[in-house]
């Protein structure tokens, strides 16, 4: 089974500070993707990273790749309210599957 | 708008009776997913769908199955529903099963087992 860890579990920050969240596993994936759940909704894609060392920036969302396709970062700059949720990240196998991460858990406050 | 739609949004069902979920999409997607979500976890894959080729998880227990009558339509049953089958349960779409295909999910189902 491919597992992909998530760190922090959770994060409680105040507006405007910066952070980031980690994706980490042992196996090599084919692409990455980032998605963000909302509480009673669907998780929702933000992004896919396919080539080792990719970097995409979805405003004040930085999404690193790992050079060796292993990992993966999510920065956020200067969190606003509307960031809270639980961000996943999800590795495509080649299988015809995605295998999720862990989860973290995000709430910014005013 | 183009998008997966599951019925009921919220499902309460008793200890050992069966229940159904379903999922529609107007996406003509080829691959059709059912995942469970628990508390506070990250999505589990339960089983999909590559058009009419079922494909079920390892660890999936026996007590879950799924039908897929046509592109559009897929549906979870719950034999015999347990306790720890209290879940969100998300269906999701995408256009095939390539590592570059995003899934689409719905709003999910929650299911409360009483």
């Amino acid at each position: 089974t491919q597992l992909l860890e998530q760190s922090p579990q959770f994060l409680s920050i105040q507006e405007g500070e910066n952070l980031t969240v980690y994706c980490n596993s042992s196996s090599v994936f084919s692409s990455l993707q980032w998605y963000r759940q909302e509480p009673g909704e669907g998780p929702v894609l933000l992004v896919t990273v396919v080539t080792g060392g990719e970097v995409k920036k979805l405003k004040r969302l930085t999404f690193q790749f790992g050079d060796a396709r292993k990992d993966s970062s999510l920065h956020i700059t200067a969190a606003q309210p509307g960031d809270t949720g639980l961000y996943l990240c999800a590795g495509h196998t080649g299988f015809q599957k995605l295998v999720f991460g862990t989860g973290t858990r995000l709430l910014v406050s005013p | 708008d183009a998008m997966v739609i599951q019925n009921p949004r919220y499902q309460v069902t008793q200890f050992g009776k069966p229940v159904t979920l379903s999922c529609s999409q107007t996406l003509n997607h080829n691959v059709m997913y059912w995942y469970q979500q628990k508390s506070s976890q990250a999505p589990k894959l339960l089983f999909h769908y590559y058009d009419k080729d079922f494909n079920n998880e390892a660890d999936t227990p026996d007590n879950f199955q799924s039908r897929r009558p046509n592109t559009s339509f897929c549906f979870l049953d719950i034999r015999s529903p347990g306790l720890g089958d209290a879940a969100m349960y998300l269906c999701a779409t995408s256009r095939d099963p390539g590592s570059n295909s995003p899934l689409h999910f719905g709003n999910g189902t929650r299911l409360t087992v009483t």
